[in-house]
C-alpha cells in the first residue's frame, strides 16, 4: 500500500522568508513523487515532479529515499505563493499508475 | 488549449436521490480519472479509464457508484442512491502519454 503524509495542515510565513512544506511517504517500491498546487479559484495543477529535477516558480523538491521524504522548498516566499499544496505519489515505472495524494498544506504568505 | 470540462459545477440533492456528473477530457487524452475530494482531504482516485476500458476501480463503492466512458472520450459518474457521506468535490482529470494529469474545475456535491 502507498501512503503520503503532509504533517502540516496550515503554514504561515512572511514575504521573503524561506518556506518548506513537508511530505513523507510510505511505499515499498521505487516511487515517483509530485507536488500539485491549487491557487484560489483555480484548478489543481502540477507544480513539479522529482524526476524532472527542475525549479518551478522558485520551488525545488528533492527525493530523499533514506528518509522517505519529498519536501518542497523555496528560499524567498512571495505573496502569490499562497495556495493549497498537495504531495502525491505514483508507483515508479507505471506511466498510468494510481496517484495517491496527501491531505494538503495551506500556505499563507503574509505581506 | 481547452482544458478538462466538467458539469454541473454544483449540485445539491437529498439523500437517497441519484446524481450524475459529466466530464469531457482534453482532446486526444486516452486516460481519464475520477477523484473524490472530501473536505479537508486530498483527492482520492475512484476510477481510471484507459480509452474505454477500466484500469483501476479498486476504490469505487460499486454498490452505489458507477462510471462509464463508452466511446473512449467523455465520461459520466453516477451515484445511486446518494448518502450524506458522498458530499464532496468530484474531480475529473485526463492525461496523455506524457502522463501529466490535467484536472477539471470539479463538481461540488452536497447531500442533505
Amino acid at each position: 500500500a502507498q501512503r503520503v503524509t503532509q504533517p502540516e495542515k496550515l503554514l504561515s510565513v512572511f514575504k521573503g522568508a524561506p518556506v518548506e512544506l513537508k511530505c513523507n511517504y510510505s511505499y515499498s517500491g521505487s516511487p515517483e513523487l509530485f507536488w500539485y498546487v491549487q491557487y484560489s479559484r483555480q484548478r489543481l495543477q502540477l507544480l513539479l515532479r522529482h524526476i524532472s529535477r527542475e525549479s518551478i516558480k522558485g520551488f525545488t523538491a528533492d527525493l530523499n529515499k533514506g528518509e522517505t521524504s519529498f519536501h518542497l522548498k523555496k528560499p524567498f516566499a512571495q505573496e502569490e505563493d499562497s495556495a493549497m499544496y498537495y504531495c502525491a505519489l505514483r508507483p515508479g515505472g507505471t506511466s498510468y499508475g494510481k496517484l495517491t495524494f496527501g491531505q494538503g498544506t495551506i500556505l499563507t504568505v503574509h505581506p | 488549449e481547452a482544458g478538462v470540462a466538467q458539469s454541473p459545477r454544483y449540485k445539491i440533492i437529498e439523500k437517497r436521490q441519484s446524481v450524475a456528473f459529466w466530464c469531457n477530457p482534453i482532446s486526444g487524452h486516452a486516460t481519464l480519472y475520477w477523484y473524490q475530494q472530501i473536505l479537508g482531504q486530498g483527492p482520492k482516485l475512484l476510477i481510471q479509464f484507459q480509452n474505454n476500458g477500466v484500469v483501476d476501480d479498486s476504490q469505487l463503492p460499486k454498490d452505489r457508484f458507477s462510471a462509464e466512458r463508452l466511446k473512449g472520450v467523455d465520461s459520466t459518474l453516477k451515484i445511486q442512491p446518494a448518502k450524506l457521506e458522498d458530499s464532496a468535490v468530484y474531480l475529473c482529470a485526463s492525461s496523455s502519454s506524457s502522463n501529466e494529469q490535467f484536472f477539471g474545475p470539479g463538481t461540488r456535491l452536497t447531500v442533505l
